[in-house]
């Protein structure tokens, strides 16, 4: 089946230990997504790709990062976590067409926990 | 104001009863409307998609959307235990090119046998 995947499911990390989050999609689709959820709160949007070309969003740190070496796959970096990184990261997927991307399809998330 | 309200919950409600998830949201530009469904650690799952005003149906499960009112709902019915999860709202404008979809906060649905 077409999907989402992300690696790993869990991930735990000291204060300040940079950490990789890894995405990967079967569905060709052009727009790749990272979110960031805490408990109880609207995923929160990072950045996203369409194609190669990056868009972050005005009010995320400098601290997370993004590589997209193909279209299949996306990483997350996370350059010095602190405790308030501590969330879960989502990784979605769209297809981009003439009226626009709208129907995203997630993974199953990636919990951090920083200690 | 947030562009996107919803009420948390939690909703209890009782096996086969219908339930209604409603959202309220202030920019007129949204057209596009999604409803997601997120068990506890887990990502969100797509539920429905429209576009515009209208209703849509799949299975036990029923959109509306209201753009006059700038409502949204969805409703449920007969339902089960395993419905039992976080639904989320999530909007977007129609305006060429990309578009950044806005979410709700998320209601808790709790279905008990």
């Amino acid at each position: 089946d077409a999907m989402v995947i992300q690696n790993p499911r869990y991930q735990v990390t000291q204060f300040g230990k940079p950490v990789t989050l890894s995405c990967s999609q079967t569905l060709n689709h052009n727009v790749m997504y990272w979110y960031q959820q805490k408990s109880s709160q609207a995923p929160k949007l990072l950045f996203h790709y369409y194609d190669k070309d990056f868009n972050n969003e005005a009010d995320t740190p400098d601290n997370f990062q993004s590589r997209r070496p193909n279209t299949s796959f996306c990483f997350l970096d996370i350059r010095s976590p602190g405790l308030g990184d501590a969330a879960m990261y989502l990784c979605a997927t769209s297809r981009f067409n003439t009226k626009g991307a709208y129907e995203q399809y997630f993974g199953p998330g990636t919990r951090l926990t920083v200690t | 104001q947030k562009e996107v309200e919803q009420d948390p919950g939690p909703l209890s409600v009782p096996e086969g009863a219908i339930v209604s998830l409603n959202c309220t949201y202030s920019n007129s530009a949204f057209q596009y409307f999604m409803w997601y469904r997120q068990y506890s650690r887990k990502g969100p799952e797509l539920l429905m998609y429209t576009y515009s005003s209208g209703n849509k149906e799949d299975g036990r499960f029923t959109a509306q959307v209201d753009k006059s009112s700038k409502y949204i709902s969805l409703f449920i019915r007969d339902s089960q235990p395993s419905d039992s999860a976080t639904y989320l709202c999530a909007m977007s404008a129609d305006s060429g090119g990309y578009q950044k979809v806005t979410f709700g906060i998320g209601t808790k649905l709790q279905v008990i046998p």
